[in-house]
């Protein structure tokens, strides 16, 4: 079993700012995969940025990054130059299970962009 | 858009009703995921099915069962319908395992 922890229900920054959202998790497995997902007020989930473990390098996407620290089991998001579109849910998962698994959740962190 | 269609959009419904929900995958991905996301539990995977064979099944109850058919769209039946099972159904779909996950816009069950 995996679990993935969110330990910030809630998050206001500026607009323009960079802000950073926190996850950890615990899974047994060796080979799994990280993802930060965002939903807005549209409720549609969508994927923002995937990091394998097996990769050393952490993942980038435009204004958006990740801090993987594999011995702490610490994925953080990090947003850069942020947007009031960018006012959603965001949702840290992991995935694992060799392929017979679904994504398990944490209880993600509200980030409103305030303008 | 996610290339992953639900259908219907908004299902409201009785308690001890049955109701299917549809899902089609983006075209080529093998994987179909259900996942369920309520207030309380918050976002809970439910079954997994890969290229017509079920694969993985997590917090599914025994009420719930689902099929992913030759064309490799999906349907989770709900059934014997509880005030607790109002929630926002997602599919999501993968062309393999281990790979990323897109999700539907969701159906959104009310059972009254």
């Amino acid at each position: 079993a995996q679990t993935v922890t969110q330990s910030q229900p809630e998050m206001s920054v500026q607009e323009a700012e960079t802000v950073t959202l926190s996850c950890t998790y615990d899974t047994s497995e060796s080979n799994y995969y990280l993802f930060w997902y965002k939903q807005p007020p549209s409720r549609q989930m969508i994927l923002v940025i995937r990091q394998e473990a097996y990769k050393q390098q952490n993942a980038t996407e435009n204004r958006f990054s990740v801090n993987f620290q594999k011995a702490a089991k610490s994925f953080s998001l990090k947003i850069s130059d942020s947007q009031l579109g960018d006012t959603a849910m965001y949702f840290c998962a992991c995935y694992s299970g060799g392929g017979a698994d679904g994504l398990t959740f944490g209880k993600g962190t509200h980030l409103i962009i305030q303008p | 858009d996610s290339g992953v269609t639900q259908t219907p959009k908004h299902l409201i419904t009785a308690t001890g009703q049955r109701v299917t929900l549809r899902c089609s995958p983006r075209s080529g991905d093998l994987s179909v995921y259900w996942y369920q996301q309520s207030l309380d539990q918050g976002l809970q995977f439910l079954i997994q099915y890969y290229n017509g064979e079920e694969r993985a099944k997590g917090n599914i109850l025994e009420r719930f069962s689902a099929q992913q058919f030759p064309d490799l769209h999906s349907e989770l039946n709900l059934s014997s319908l509880e005030l607790g099972d109002s929630a926002l159904y997602f599919c999501a779909s993968s062309p393999l395992w281990g790979e990323s996950q897109f999700f539907g816009p969701g159906t959104r069950l009310t059972v009254l």
